[in-house]
Parts: C-alpha cells; sequence; structure tokens
C-alpha cells in the first residue's frame, strides 16, 4: 500500500516570500502525484499532477513541484506568495492500476500568509 | 466550479439516523468517488464505481454503502449514524482515461450528526 508524508502540518510565511509545502511518499510500485488545495469552505482543486516525463511540473496560480524518485518527494514551490494563497495544501497519491485511481491524501499543510 | 455537484450542502441528524448523500459528476464522466475529510482521520477514500459498478474499496463501514445509477449519479447511504460519522464528504468524477486521469472534487457535504 502506498503512503503519503507532509511534513508540516502549518507553515506561516510573509507576504511575497517564497514557499516550499514539503511532500514524501512511500509506495512499492509506480505512482502518480498530485497537489490539491482547499479554501476554507470549498471543496478541493487540482494545482498540478505529475504522470511521467519531466520532473519539474508547473501548475495553476504560479505553483511548481519537482518530482524526486530517489527522495521520493514531491514539494510545492511558490516564489512569491500572495494573501490569496492561504489554503489548507494536500499531497496525493495513486498507483498505476488500470481502473482503480483512489488518491491517497497526506494530513495536509495549512498555508498561512501574513501581510 | 469543477462541475461535480453534491446535494444537500450541509445536513444535520441524530445519532441512529439513516441519511442519502447525492452527487452528479461531470457531463462525460464514468468513475465516480466518495472520500470522507473528519479532523481525525484526514482525507480517506472510501468507494470508487465506474459505470454502475463498484471498482474499488476504501475504509468504509459496513453502515455505508453506495451505489451509481444508469444516469450516472451517485448517492452514499450512511445508516446507524454515530457521533464519530460527522465529517465532510466528498464526491469526486474522473473519466478514467490511462493517461490524463485527473478527478474533479465536488463542494462536499458536511454532515453533523448530534
Amino acid at each position: 500500500a502506498q503512503s503519503v508524508t507532509q511534513l508540516d502540518s502549518q507553515v506561516p510565511v510573509f507576504e511575497e516570500a517564497p514557499v516550499e509545502l514539503r511532500c514524501n511518499y512511500s509506495s512499492s510500485v509506480s505512482v502518480y502525484l498530485f497537489w490539491y488545495v482547499q479554501y476554507p469552505n470549498q471543496g478541493l482543486q487540482l494545482l498540478l499532477k505529475y504522470l511521467s516525463g519531466s520532473t519539474l511540473v508547473k501548475g495553476i496560480n504560479g505553483f511548481e513541484a519537482e518530482f524526486n524518485k530517489s527522495q521520493t518527494s514531491f514539494h510545492l514551490r511558490k516564489p512569491s506568495v500572495h494573501i490569496s494563497d492561504t489554503a489548507e495544501y494536500f499531497c496525493a497519491v495513486t498507483v498505476l492500476d488500470t481502473g482503480r485511481r483512489a488518491l491517497t491524501f497526506g494530513s495536509g499543510t495549512r498555508l498561512q500568509v501574513q501581510p | 466550479d469543477s462541475g461535480v455537484t453534491q446535494t444537500p450542502k450541509h445536513l444535520i441528524t441524530a445519532t441512529g439516523q439513516r441519511v442519502t448523500l447525492r452527487c452528479s459528476p461531470r457531463s462525460g464522466d464514468l468513475s465516480v468517488y466518495w472520500y470522507q475529510q473528519s479532523l481525525d482521520q484526514g482525507l480517506q477514500f472510501l468507494i470508487q464505481y465506474y459505470n454502475g459498478e463498484e471498482r474499488a474499496k476504501g475504509n468504509i463501514l459496513e453502515r455505508f454503502s453506495a451505489q451509481q445509477f444508469p444516469d450516472l449519479h451517485s448517492e452514499l447511504n450512511l445508516s446507524s449514524l454515530e457521533l464519530g460519522d460527522s465529517a465532510l464528504y466528498f464526491c469526486a468524477s474522473s473519466a478514467l482515461s490511462d493517461r490524463t486521469d485527473t478527478q474533479y472534487f465536488g463542494p462536499g457535504t458536511r454532515l453533523t450528526v448530534l
């Protein structure tokens, strides 16, 4: 079975500063990797995903993530955050098993952007 | 707006009762997933349906059941409710294609069991 660890439960950061949200995964088979964002009182929105190919993935709202197979990591980064980026961020994995694409989520990281 | 709709938005009920949550997937998506988000368990996968058939099961209690109808909407039935069932229940849908599969989430149903 696969698992996801998000190393930081909360990350406070000042507006316009860079940020990195860390994610490590464990799986005995190849995986797809995702980052989702949840704004207060809303559902989850896909930020970006890694399926294969280039290990640097660009997503919406200026976010990017880098897949590192040797370190089994998929850290999310943004060079300059805005107040509106305040939300909960979830890293997720799914295995490459045709037809079964249930997501396994990490525990989430709450990003708090301060003015 | 993801295109996935869920009703009701909020549900308040008592212990021992039974409720039904409804989900309509995005147009053209054949696969529906149910997830539970609670403070102590986080986001957990419950069950997946594909074109009316159960495809995968996660941490779904025996008191819970689901089905997907011919028009592809899905219902999650929760019975003999307990206080610990209070949570946000999400439905997601996907096309289940091999290469570009993405799950799109609905806004969720917040269930409060008193």
